[in-house]
């Protein structure tokens, strides 16, 4: 059964530094998404991303995020000048063009220091 | 406004038992609804989706009120497996593609 798989699993950083989350999305999906899920909290969606562009975002998806599609299979997540705040469990997820069912990623543990 | 309220629960029940969760949206435009479950430390599992007619899937049954605008999921004989946290989820009119998650219900299922 085809998944959505991110790297690292897990990533320490200090604070003030640029950090990039990876994502390969099932493969015939159109859709990709950032969540993001702070310890004991609910999970959040950050942005949303079709035909090369963000179709939508939250308020969380300030300047301080990016999103991007490098090439045909990855999707990356990047976070510039990373805040303590910043720590949480981010997961990448996909879905079909016609279905909304999102599957998601094991997720990318970030801890900032 | 955008909101999923749950019951945090904890619910403890014995295996074998049925267990039922309850969920309810904000917003009468709301326009999908699924079920999650969530366990420690690890990703969203979508569990099944919520149809206006109501949606069986072996143990496990969803019903939708929109009326209510409130969502109902139903576990028959409970499994030590179905340990986890249940999330309720929507989207909203206008954000078709935004999941907004409840915080989830906690399910043990004791030996």
């Amino acid at each position: 059964e085809p998944e959505v798989t991110q790297t690292p699993s897990h990533q320490v950083t200090q604070m003030g530094q640029e950090v990039i989350l990876r994502c390969v999305p099932i493969s015939n999906h159109l859709y990709f998404y950032w969540y993001r899920q702070i310890l004991g909290q609910k999970v959040e969606f950050l942005v949303s991303f079709y035909n090369n562009e963000i179709s939508e975002k939250s308020e969380i998806f300030d300047d301080q995020f990016s999103v991007e599609r490098p090439d045909g299979s990855n999707f990356t997540l990047k976070i510039r000048s990373t805040k303590l705040e910043d720590s949480a469990m981010y997961f990448c997820a996909s879905s079909e063009a016609l279905r909304p069912e999102q599957f998601f990623g094991p997720g990318t543990r970030l801890t900032v220091l | 406004r955008k909101e999923v309220e749950q019951d945090p629960g904890p619910f403890n029940v014995p295996e074998g038992a049925t267990v039922a969760f309850n969920c309810t949206y904000s917003n009468s435009a709301s326009q999908s609804f699924f079920w999650y479950r969530q366990d420690c430390r690890k990703e969203p599992k979508l569990l099944m989706s919520v149809y206006s007619s109501g949606n069986e899937d072996g143990r496990f049954t969803a019903q939708l009120n929109r009326a209510s605008q409130y969502i109902s999921l139903l576990i028959r004989d409970s499994k030590l497996s179905d340990s986890a946290t249940y999330l309720c989820v929507a989207t909203f009119s206008g954000s078709a593609r935004q999941l907004t998650f409840g915080s989830g219900t906690q399910l043990t299922v004791l030996p």
